[in-house]
């Protein structure tokens, strides 16, 4: 089956603590991108790749990185996460865009709460 | 800059009623122009899209307009059902560069 996949789906931790958020899809796709959801805001675009070790910043990309060493995996790193940073995260990916924008396929999310 | 505009929701509507979700957006050149749909502790899946003026995107008796004159891509729906209930976001994605946008998303909720 065709998917994107996120792990954990769900994590609560505490200020400073260095976490990843996995993201791997299996369609191999060349573009992937990381968004945070929150209430009033939509989803806003945090990082992305055009490829393997292609990636760029979005519009919300501090206190994040991002590494691609393979094309299906995209994870999300927070190296001292902060309050602010409690948010709902989606990964997606798409096929590219050199032929023009396409959709995106999205993760499941990942909740996470920073105490 | 690029930038969508989604209606304020929640939205309530009785079972068979008429849906619009208005969304206008500001973009730079020519962008190709997207609704997704998020259902109740889901990610987002694509509804439709339009990638060119006048484009009419349609799935699921939904229906949107790419309108270039008016930057608008408004949602409809002739007869919403329950199952309709969910999260509805419009997007954007310039045809130069790499990033999507998204409005803020509109919260539909049809009752019986």
């Amino acid at each position: 089956e065709a998917q994107v996949t996120q792990n954990p789906r769900y994590l609560i931790t505490v200020t400073g603590k260095k976490l990843t958020v996995t993201c791997s899809q299996n369609m191999n796709h060349e573009y992937m991108s990381w968004y945070r959801q929150d209430p009033g805001l939509g989803l806003r675009q945090i990082y992305y790749s055009m490829n393997v070790e292609v990636t760029d910043k979005g519009d919300v990309p501090e206190g994040y990185k991002v590494s691609r060493k393979e094309k299906r995996n995209f994870p999300l790193i927070l190296e001292s996460p902060s309050p602010n940073q409690t948010s709902l995260y989606f990964c997606a990916s798409s096929p590219g865009l050199a032929g023009g924008p396409v959709e995106q396929f999205f993760g499941p999310g990942t909740r996470l709460t920073v105490l | 800059g690029n930038s969508v505009t989604q209606m304020e929701g929640p939205v309530t509507l009785s079972e068979e009623a008429f849906l619009t979700i208005n969304c206008t957006y500001t973009a730079t050149g020519y962008p190709s122009l997207f609704w997704y749909v998020q259902y109740p502790g889901e990610g987002l899946q694509l509804l439709l899209k339009a990638t060119k003026a006048d484009d009419k995107g349609s799935n699921k008796g939904f229906e949107a307009t790419y309108r270039k004159e008016t930057t608008s891509f408004h949602l409809e729906k002739g007869s919403v059902q329950v199952s309709d209930s969910a999260v509805y976001f419009c997007a954007l994605a310039p045809n130069t560069g790499n990033q999507f946008y998204f409005g803020t998303g509109t919260s539909l909720t049809v009752i019986p």
